[in-house]
């Protein structure tokens, strides 16, 4: 959607390699999103954010969300093959929690062994 | 576990047919929603419900509609099918409370659609 951008649309790495994700929105963030879609199938989340400044972990994906440039990166450390996949940011821009998600294009990640 | 459970996975119409995409969730969730996800677009919310008997529209709704009468179900309809509804489309369900949903949103495997 026009509010969310996420970059690069697609990127390849080799494994082992680290790489970030970003999510950009054009409104105020009240809580962002991150799942990871495996193709034909649904969405699985990884984590979410609310307050400015947080960062979370698991296992070897970071999330943080700054509020004031209304953006999140999503990072993740010494890249495997079960990372690749589409990730995608849902952000809540009107404060209706995750009952209207507005989700980004998702970033298409491809790891090489 | 089934999670979220949605049928049929492919589906082809003609111009004008109709049917009925089902939604079911074992958790006990009060949330469910229907996101339809278009190549290069990202997921977009077509109707959400907080409640049995509760329903919203979400950002698309034109051409669907939907029913809560049950925790569990959460079918969604298209009445006259037209080309500009092929998508591949996805359920949803999460818990929380109140009508303001902060939690994770459980996702089933999506239904594929084709409208000829």
């Amino acid at each position: 959607s026009q509010e969310l951008e996420q970059s690069p649309q697609s990127l390849i790495v080799q494994e082992g390699k680290n790489l970030t994700i970003n999510c950009t929105s054009s409104k105020t963030l009240y809580g962002l999103y991150w799942y990871k879609q495996k193709y034909g199938e649904g969405l699985i989340f990884l984590m979410m954010l609310q307050k400015g400044g947080e960062e979370k972990s698991h296992e070897k994906i970071t999330a943080k969300l700054d509020e004031k440039k209304q953006q999140s990166s999503l990072h993740i450390t010494a890249s495997q093959p079960s990372h690749a996949g589409i990730y995608l940011c849902g952000a809540d821009i009107r404060q209706t929690g995750a009952n209207n998600l507005f989700f980004g294009t998702g970033t298409r990640l491809t790891v090489i062994p | 576990n089934a999670g979220v459970t949605q049928t049929p996975k492919f589906r082809i119409l003609k111009i004008g047919q109709s049917m009925t995409l089902q939604c079911t969730q074992d958790m006990n969730h009060n949330y469910m929603y229907w996101y339809r996800q278009d190549p290069g677009m990202g997921l977009k919310l077509i109707y959400y419900s907080v409640g049995a008997g509760i329903t919203d529209k979400g950002e698309v709704p034109n051409g669907y509609n939907v029913s809560r009468s049950t925790t569990e179900d959460f079918p969604l309809r298209l009445e006259l099918a037209a080309p500009s509804q092929t998508s591949v489309y996805f359920c949803a369900s999460g818990g929380g409370r109140g009508r303001r949903n902060t939690g994770e949103l459980f996702f089933g495997e999506g239904s594929r659609l084709t409208v000829l």
